[in-house]
């Protein structure tokens, strides 16, 4: 089957670190994907890792390993205009993207 | 570049009317997609489209239907809406089968 998991919420202080995890399990592989969705508006792309290891792109920084069908998606020095929902979806080779739930980050000054 | 348009972007129904939403793109995409995203809840595959012609189901694909007659317009028909249709719709498109995707504004569908 296809699964995905990512914590339900999530919660941080304005200007720390926080580290949103997602796991999955997926019949095929190509690469797993990170969007942001602030509420009300369309999801945005943030990053895309197809190999193992971390991309980091400014604030925001994204790992992958393959092996052990996890990632996490990094974000430093949070602003408040970070708060927002974080989807994970994995390209599992059938055409389609499989989205997790999402995790929802609530940040508190 | 307009990118990934929807119409309407609120919509009331009464349980039984039909409707279609509308899906344009201007960046020659072959892949489009519908989505549906529940409150608290993550996208969920509707239909899918890889070319002018061709559509596929997704995940909730009943109660729905889809045409893709060209490589812009992806329309999604609703017929005899019930409130468990109520929710808010995606577009999408991509250049490539399981590559980015970007999303059109939503569609916020009430069904009373």
């Amino acid at each position: 089957g296809q699964n995905i998991d990512q914590p339900t919420e999530m919660t941080a202080t304005e200007g720390a670190i926080v580290q949103i995890n997602c796991t999955y399990q997926t019949s095929g592989f190509n690469g797993l994907f990170w969007y942001q969705q602030h509420a009300g508006e369309a999801p945005t792309f943030l990053s895309y890792n197809v190999l193992d290891g971390l991309e980091e792109k400014g604030r925001f920084s994204s790992f992958l390993s393959r092996s052990k069908g996890y990632s996490y998606l990094l974000l430093k020095e949070l602003q408040m205009k970070d708060s927002a929902s974080y989807l994970c979806a994995v390209d599992s080779n059938t055409g389609k993207l499989i989205f997790g739930q999402g995790t929802t980050l609530q940040v508190k000054p | 570049n307009a990118g990934v348009t929807q119409t309407p972007k609120f919509r009331i129904l009464k349980i039984g009317q039909s409707m279609t939403l509308q899906c344009t793109q201007d960046m020659n995409h072959n892949y489009m997609y519908w989505y549906r995203q529940d409150p608290g809840m993550g996208l969920k595959l509707i239909y899918y489209s890889v070319g002018a012609g061709i559509t596929d189901k997704g995940e909730v694909p009943n109660g729905y239907n889809v045409s893709r007659s060209t490589t812009e317009d992806f329309p999604l028909r609703l017929e005899l809406a019930a409130p468990s249709q109520t929710s808010v719709y995606f577009c999408a498109s991509s250049p490539r089968a399981g590559g980015e995707q970007y999303f059109g504004p939503g569609t916020r569908l009430t069904v009373t």
